[in-house]
């Protein structure tokens, strides 16, 4: 049972538009979520979070979206840059003393020059 | 931003053999993490650890083992390897935010 889900494999954006990805989750526990960018070959890079009290959080060209009723959280970039193709990981965690992250199973994000 | 280390980056190894894959960080965060992550999957959590001489199984589980005998060391060892333990092995670290070293690519034949 897949608690945090990423529907969407793989996302194609032009240069300068904006990417918008989407995570949602079923645990109404998990308070607290993130997003790591990772590339082929290495470890994932820590993008943005937001706790579960706040519905955005900014972080110059990266914006986190909350809707907690809906479970469902989603990360715009804007504008998009070629740089940024990557595999974007959602992650959440709940109360618990290691903070245990649970992942979804990534988009693959292509920025088109 | 944590400095985490791993090593080796790559790794090919044949059945049977024994293998400890190596994690350090610098900054002196209480809690670290093993990850295991194939091709186009989520990463899943294998063992964790609170602090020195804790340590913890995750959710999925693994045939490996780790230690903490050191805050900043948490080395995860194989006793022997199978075909199917080839995976990407991805160490993290934390206080609060966790951040992830380069992980290991493990092909065992």
């Amino acid at each position: 049972d897949q608690q945090v889900k990423q529907n969407s494999p793989s996302l194609s954006v032009q240069e300068g538009r904006i990417s918008i990805l989407n995570c949602d989750y079923t645990n109404s526990m998990f308070d607290y979520f993130l997003w790591y960018k990772k590339y082929p070959a290495e470890g994932p890079t820590f993008l943005i979070s937001i706790s579960s009290i706040k519905d955005k959080n900014e972080d110059g060209r990266f914006t986190v979206f909350l809707n907690k009723s809906a479970k469902h959280l989603s990360l715009h970039i804007v504008p998009s840059q070629p740089g940024d193709s990557a595999v974007y990981f959602c992650a959440a965690s709940g109360l618990g003393s290691a903070r245990q992250l649970t992942f979804g199973s990534g988009t693959q994000l292509t920025v088109l020059p | 931003e944590a400095d985490i280390y791993q090593t080796p980056r790559y790794l090919v190894i044949g059945t049977g053999k024994k293998i400890t894959l190596e994690c350090s960080q610098t900054m002196g965060h209480d809690k670290m993490y093993w990850y295991q992550q194939d091709p186009g999957m989520e990463l899943h959590l294998i063992h964790y650890s609170y602090g020195v001489n804790s340590t913890e199984k995750g959710d999925l589980s693994s045939e490996s083992t780790v230690s903490r005998i050191r805050t900043e060391h948490f080395p995860l060892t194989l006793e022997s390897a199978r075909p199917s333990h080839t995976s990407q092995y991805l160490c993290a670290s934390s206080q609060d935010t966790q951040y992830f070293g380069p992980g290991t690519r493990l092909t065992v034949l």
